[in-house]
């Protein structure tokens, strides 16, 4: 099956610092990427989703300027974090989409602790 | 706006028993996707069927059925011989195809967490 890595799988950063967490669909190309962020026990929440190309479309509610997405290419979107304070200490997640089956493929997630 | 309603949090289930998980949703489209995920301990999302709306044959994979009413809005997930290894929250999510852009997005539930008991 389709195959979506993440990276980091954890990270620990400082408040005030900036976080670039990586999404890799490994063996396809996807047209659209999705990024996720969950709470413990809560349903995935969708942020932003983006295509390769062109800038991201965030969802109600969400600061592009504070995550800065980037599709570089068919296989590689990044989420950026910006002067991260403790509440965007989260699980990230994101999935990629190829426009073949309908169905998206997730990556394992990020776990982010801002501290 | 499409939504989705788990009205279950939480489950349990003997191992081996049959268990069954609603989800309900409301739209006004015809042609969409209904998708039960199960997401372990892990955190990894997992597919465990898909349904076309437009097929009105109920999905199976193995030990994993649905029973869908489109009429009724309905899309419940059947786990038979229910294992150990199905403990996990399960969301049911809904999309609508589209052709890029902010379409393809997946809506989902709030969850039902299952716990298989031995």
């Amino acid at each position: 099956g389709a195959v979506v890595s993440q990276h980091p799988s954890w990270v620990i950063c400082k408040s005030g610092t900036s976080v670039k967490i990586e999404c890799r669909s490994l063996d396809f190309q996807a047209t659209t990427m999705f990024w996720y962020r969950q709470f413990p026990k809560q349903s995935l929440m969708l942020m932003a989703t983006s295509n390769e190309g062109s800038k991201a479309t965030y969802e109600q509610g969400v600061e592009k300027d504070k995550f800065l997405i980037n599709h570089a290419s068919l296989t590689l979107s990044t989420l950026t974090v910006t002067s991260a304070h403790p509440e965007d200490s989260s699980f990230y997640i994101c999935s990629a989409y190829s426009g073949i089956s309908y169905e998206q493929y997730f990556g394992p997630g990020t776990r982010l602790t801002v501290t | 706006a499409q939504t989705v309603t788990q009205s279950q949090p939480e489950m349990s289930v003997q191992e081996a028993e049959t268990v069954t998980l609603s989800c309900t949703y409301d739209t006004s489209e015809n042609n969409y996707y209904l998708f039960w995920y199960k997401q372990p301990p892990s955190r990894q999302m997992i597919l465990v069927i898909r349904q076309e709306a437009y097929k009105q044959q109920n999905a199976t994979e193995n030990r994993f059925s649905v029973n869908f009413q489109k009429a009724d809005k309905s899309f419940s997930l059947k786990i038979s011989d229910s294992q150990l290894g199905d403990t996990a929250m399960y969301f049911c999510a809904f999309m609508k195809p589209g052709g890029g852009g902010a379409t393809n997005k997946l809506i989902f539930g709030t969850g039902t967490l299952l716990a298989v008991q031995p």
